[in-house]
């Protein structure tokens, strides 16, 4: 079963524009990990926020996590057409477990 | 750095027979995970392995089993292959249970399987 929920399920915005992605999850978790996937490949990691963070960045991403709210966003900003992809949130619970546990997913589409 | 590699990239099969999926992890990483994103259903967790021990699987039948070698190279057997197992099967590697907990998953290109 899936943790939580994205929001949107689909974008679609104009290179240059930032592009903002929502998580919600259910339960307690060790750490939240944003995820792309290109058109039905494989998975390549973002970036990983750990539960006492509560703002990390690299490069034009930028990540948030509320866990009194269980809620994480995902900005890209100055988006590329290379953006477009699916993008993922997962989290890890507690504890000691590596299992990943995925949202449902947000579909970006950034057009040239 | 060689990543995560699967294979076959596809694999088609009929309803009853039996599928075994190959992934072998990042040099250096000893856990490697597995699971299924079916249409609709999502990605969703299927086993970890790690240091050649199941540690943890998922709600799936018994008939979906693996095993890892010790090269940590790893197996995904399915059996008795039934037509709601067509989805694409990821593997993910990591560094270890002696290793950081905060860690990422690598995960490979999958293996599409095809139940007709």
């Amino acid at each position: 079963s899936q943790q939580g929920e994205e929001d949107p399920q689909a974008l679609s915005i104009q290179e240059g524009e930032n592009a903002t992605m929502n998580c919600s999850y259910k339960t307690s978790i060790n750490n939240l990990q944003w995820y792309r996937q290109n058109s039905g490949r494989g998975l390549v990691h973002l970036i990983l926020i750990r539960s006492n963070e509560r703002e990390k960045h690299s490069g034009r991403l930028r990540v948030t996590l509320d866990t009194s709210k269980k809620s994480s966003s995902l900005l890209i900003t100055a988006s590329r057409a290379a953006d477009t992809a699916s993008y993922f949130c997962a989290t890890i619970g507690f504890p000691g477990r590596r299992a990943l546990t995925f949202g449902s997913g947000t579909r970006l589409q950034v057009q040239p | 750095e060689a990543g995560v590699t699967q294979s076959p990239t596809h694999l088609i099969k009929t309803r009853g027979q039996q599928a075994t999926l190959r992934c072998s992890p990042i040099s250096g990483h000893t856990s490697v995970y597995w699971y299924q994103q079916a249409l609709g259903l999502g990605l969703q967790f299927l086993l970890w392995y790690d240091e050649g021990e199941e540690r943890n699987r998922g709600n799936f039948p018994p008939r979906f089993s693996g095993r890892q070698f010790p090269n940590y190279s790893s197996e995904l057997n399915v059996n008795a292959l039934e037509l709601e197992d067509s989805a694409l099967y990821l593997c993910a590697s990591s560094y270890g249970t002696g290793g950081k907990s905060n860690q990422p998953q690598h995960f490979g290109d999958g293996t599409r399987l095809s139940i007709l």
